[in-house]
């Protein structure tokens, strides 16, 4: 079993549309916890950090259960924009390596 | 440009040459980190420095791999005897020792074995 899980997509939604993607992670050791976002042949840039109370960045809302070592994001009114590889990532004792998940793909779609 | 810069954009190479990658760090990030990503999957973690420490080493880290940050500023990532399976995309990362943060990425090097 991998460390860090993510919904297998691809996911195909049209503009407008409220998706959610689901991560789960195998270590209880994790102490930080992050979404990035990574387009085609590109390299992986950070959506938000996710913090235990939950957050939210505009259309983006972040969710995190440590007791069923669970991570969401929640995209709201998607956009053309939006499409691109959605990376779950943990991280251990504050620094040590931050461990992907595979990703989750979006299309989103006129 | 501050950010993570890597060098070489792309090499192709032949079977059994050695290749170096290069990668120079947010100047004032102490940890650096090296992954690898092939396609449709997420980076996989090779190996960390914090500052010239080499901390962690994934069993990924074959011993034709060897990674060096001598003086805790710039990393080299040397790939000795390549093989077709080490064709992929190695990403460098750096961030602060320091709570909560995130890693930045470099634009990777894209190696491919001919």
């Amino acid at each position: 079993r991998k460390e860090v899980e993510q919904d297998p997509g691809p996911f195909n939604v049209p503009e407008g549309a409220t998706v959610a993607f689901n991560c789960t992670y195998s270590n209880s050791a994790s102490q930080s916890f992050f979404w990035y976002r990574q387009d085609c042949r590109k390299e992986p840039k950070l959506l938000m950090s996710v913090y235990s109370s939950g957050n939210e960045d505009g259309r983006f809302t972040a969710q995190l259960n440590r007791a069923s070592q669970y991570i969401s994001l929640l995209i709201r009114d998607s956009k053309l924009s939006d499409s691109a590889t959605y990376l779950c990532v943990v991280n251990h004792n504050y620094g040590q390596n931050f461990v992907f998940g595979p990703g989750t793909r979006l299309s989103v779609l006129p | 440009d501050t950010g993570v810069s890597q060098d070489p954009r792309h090499k192709i190479t032949k079977r059994g040459q050695n290749v170096t990658f290069r990668c120079d760090p947010i100047s004032e990030h102490n940890r650096l980190y090296w992954y690898r990503q092939t396609l449709g999957q997420g980076p996989e973690f090779l190996t960390y420095f914090q500052n010239e420490a080499q901390l962690e080493k994934s069993r990924l880290l074959s011993d034709r791999f060897s990674a060096e940050r001598p003086k805790g500023s710039f990393s080299t990532l040397e790939i000795q005897r390549t093989e077709q399976g080490d064709s992929a995309m190695y990403l460098c990362a750096s961030s602060l020792y320091q709570g909560i943060t995130e890693a930045f990425f470099g634009q990777g090097t894209r190696l491919t074995v001919v």
